[in-house]
């Protein structure tokens, strides 16, 4: 039973498609997360969800819109996709306790081609 | 300055040896750190979280913690085939906007 589930797994689209990415958790986790990770691995945060609320957006395009519409999904949708957004998506969740958040669990990833 | 900094690699550690993993931070009032193991292709896995300054061990793997001098490292004895891995270190940065950051990562390699 996944802990942390995204789909699709692989996503190939042209230039200027508009796409979305789902995740569920059933930790009971507070927190939800998007992450993306380049060619060159680095992990980067975009946005914390914290029971539905945005709290974290991490200067991402505009064209990048999470929906949290309960505590265990969160989604995003990409507006007019470019050559640049291509990279692998992490989806993660955390417990908060007080103001600090535990260890984040990851899904397996979405990897997106725009072509 | 980066928020978390870590030496990319690769690290070559011959096997049965000890591997030494860095990581150092920005954020002083940083409390929850983390190691993550990632395999290729594959999501990253938590190995390990530390809150309070000095050594946790688990198994093989021993992190340690200094925060005067903003300082996390994970060591893991008796190096196997099987941790040749990319290693982040990730710490909750913030106050009340607390997020997870991550480092650039540092690639192991066991050699046989």
């Amino acid at each position: 039973d996944t802990a942390v589930s995204q789909t699709p797994k692989y996503l190939v689209t042209q230039m200027g498609n508009d796409k979305s990415i789902k995740c569920e958790q059933n930790l009971g986790h507070d927190t939800m997360y998007w992450y993306k990770q380049d060619s060159k691995k680095f992990l980067k945060i975009m946005f914390s969800y914290n029971n539905k609320e945005l709290i974290i957006n991490e200067t991402v395009p505009n064209r990048f819109s999470p929906k949290s519409p309960d505590k265990a999904h969160l989604n995003l949708h990409i507006n007019s996709l470019e050559l640049g957004d291509s990279a692998v998506y992490f989806c993660a969740s955390s417990r908060r306790t007080g103001t600090e958040n535990t260890e984040a669990f990851f899904g397996q990833g979405t990897r997106l081609t725009v072509v | 300055q980066k928020e978390v900094e870590q030496n990319s690699g690769p690290l070559s550690v011959p096997e049965g040896a000890i591997a030494s993993l860095n990581c150092t931070y920005s954020d002083r009032g940083s409390q929850s750190f983390f190691w993550y193991r990632q395999y290729s292709g594959k999501s990253p896995e938590l190995i390990m979280f530390i809150y309070s300054n000095g050594d946790k061990e688990d198994g093989r793997f021993t992190a340690q913690l200094n925060k005067a001098s903003q300082y996390v490292s994970l060591l893991i004895r008796d190096s196997q085939p099987s941790d040749s891995a990319t290693y982040l270190c990730a710490v909750n940065v913030g106050s009340s906007a607390s997020k997870i950051i991550f480092g650039s990562g540092t690639r192991l390699s066991i050699r046989p």
